[in-house]
Order: structure tokens, then sequence, then C-alpha cells
């Protein structure tokens, strides 16, 4: 069955600290990863995808490695901000087009 | 949120009663879907539809139904058969079916039991 693991489960820190959220997975055979970002009461926005062949991708302070061997993924936010508080999902997609989704790290950062 | 609008935002439902959660998209994307977020655990298919008048069921259908009568609406009714109906709930698209798709979603409805 195809499962995503999210750790941690919670995550509280400093305003202007970094942070890594890790994911994984099972999905097989392995298409594409996702990381969304959903903010409380609202939809989830994506922020990166990662194939099969990248490593590592940024958008602004925001950074995912894949490693495909080990099926793990981790998500890096440097210099958290406040409005980084939200919960981070991971969500992987196989040969169907239906991802599989991981329940998410909930971050909070304070100031 | 990516041109996808459900209303409303919030709703409440009293025992035995039908309600039905909007979902209207201007992005002209083919594939829509209904997602169920409970607190502390993933979202969860509900419904999918690839193309206006087809859809299937995903892995909570039962108690849930669905019409695509048009590309750009995708309504879900959650009848009285749903004994656990308080829950988020969440509509997206994609372009087309695909596993590179990006989905994009609504601001969601939070369903509630009377």
């Amino acid at each position: 069955k195809n499962q995503v693991e999210q750790s941690p489960q919670s995550l509280i820190i400093l305003e202007g600290k970094n942070c890594t959220l890790q994911c994984n997975y099972t999905v097989s055979p392995f298409s594409n990863l996702r990381w969304y970002k959903q903010d409380t009461g609202r939809g989830p926005v994506s922020l990166t995808i990662m194939t099969f062949s990248e490593n590592t991708k940024s958008n602004g302070r925001y950074t995912a490695t894949l490693d495909a061997d080990t099926k793990q993924s981790s998500l890096h936010i440097t210099a958290s901000q406040l409005s980084d508080s939200a919960s981070y999902i991971c969500v992987v997609s196989g040969e169907s087009y239906i991802p599989t989704f991981g329940r998410g790290t909930s971050l909070i950062v304070h100031p | 949120d990516g041109g996808i609008t459900q209303s409303p935002k919030y709703l409440f439902r009293k025992e035995g009663q039908n309600v039905t959660l909007s979902c209207e998209q201007n992005l002209n994307h083919d594939a829509m879907y209904w997602y169920r977020q409970d607190p502390g655990q993933g979202l969860r298919l509900i419904y999918y539809s690839q193309i206006v008048n087809d859809f299937q069921k995903g892995d909570i259908a039962e108690g849930y139904s669905v019409s695509r009568e048009k590309k750009e609406s995708f309504p879900l009714t959650v009848t009285s058969a749903q004994k656990n109906p308080t829950a988020f709930y969440l509509c997206a698209s994609s372009g087309r079916t695909g596993s590179n798709e990006k989905l994009f979603f609504g601001s969601g409805t939070q369903l509630s039991v009377l």
C-alpha cells in the first residue's frame, strides 16, 4: 500500500531560525513528490515539485531535497518568518494520477 | 486560491439532512477532486472527475454523491447516510489527469453537525 510518513508531527521554532521537515514514502513506482503549504482554514498551495532525477530544488527560502534511493525527502526553511506558520504536506505521485498525501507537519513560528 | 471557489465557508447539517457543497473553477481544468480533511489526518479522496459527465469513487465515497454536468462545476452532496460528516472539505482541480499535474485547491468548507 502506498504510504507517506511525515515527521515531526509538529514543530515550534523562533522567528529567524531554520528548520527541516522530513518525508518518507513507499509509493512505487515513483513519479514525483510535491510539498504543499496549508494555512489554517485554507486550501494547500504547491511549493515545489521534484521528479526522480532531481536532488534539490529551491523556492525562495524553501529548499526541498529528494533521495529516490532511500525514498526520503526533506523541506528546509531558512530564516523563518511568522508567515511560515502553517501545515506542510508531502504528496507523492506514482503511476496512478491520484496522489498520496502525508498527514502534514504543523509548524509554529514564534516571535 | 487558484481560481477555485468553494461555498459556503461554513455549513451546518441537521441529523437526517442532505447538504450540498459548491465548487466552481474558472481555470478550464478537466479534472476535479473532492477531499475530506480531519484534524491530524492527511487528505482523503472522496470522488474525482476527469471529464464532464463522468466521475469515479475515491477511498471514502460512502455517504457522498457528486455530479459533473458542467466543466466548471463539481458539487458534492453529503447525504444522511454519512454518519460522521463533520470535517473540512476541500475541492481541487488540475489541468488534466497526470501525475505531474499540480492540484489547485479551493479555500475549503467546514461542515459541522448540529
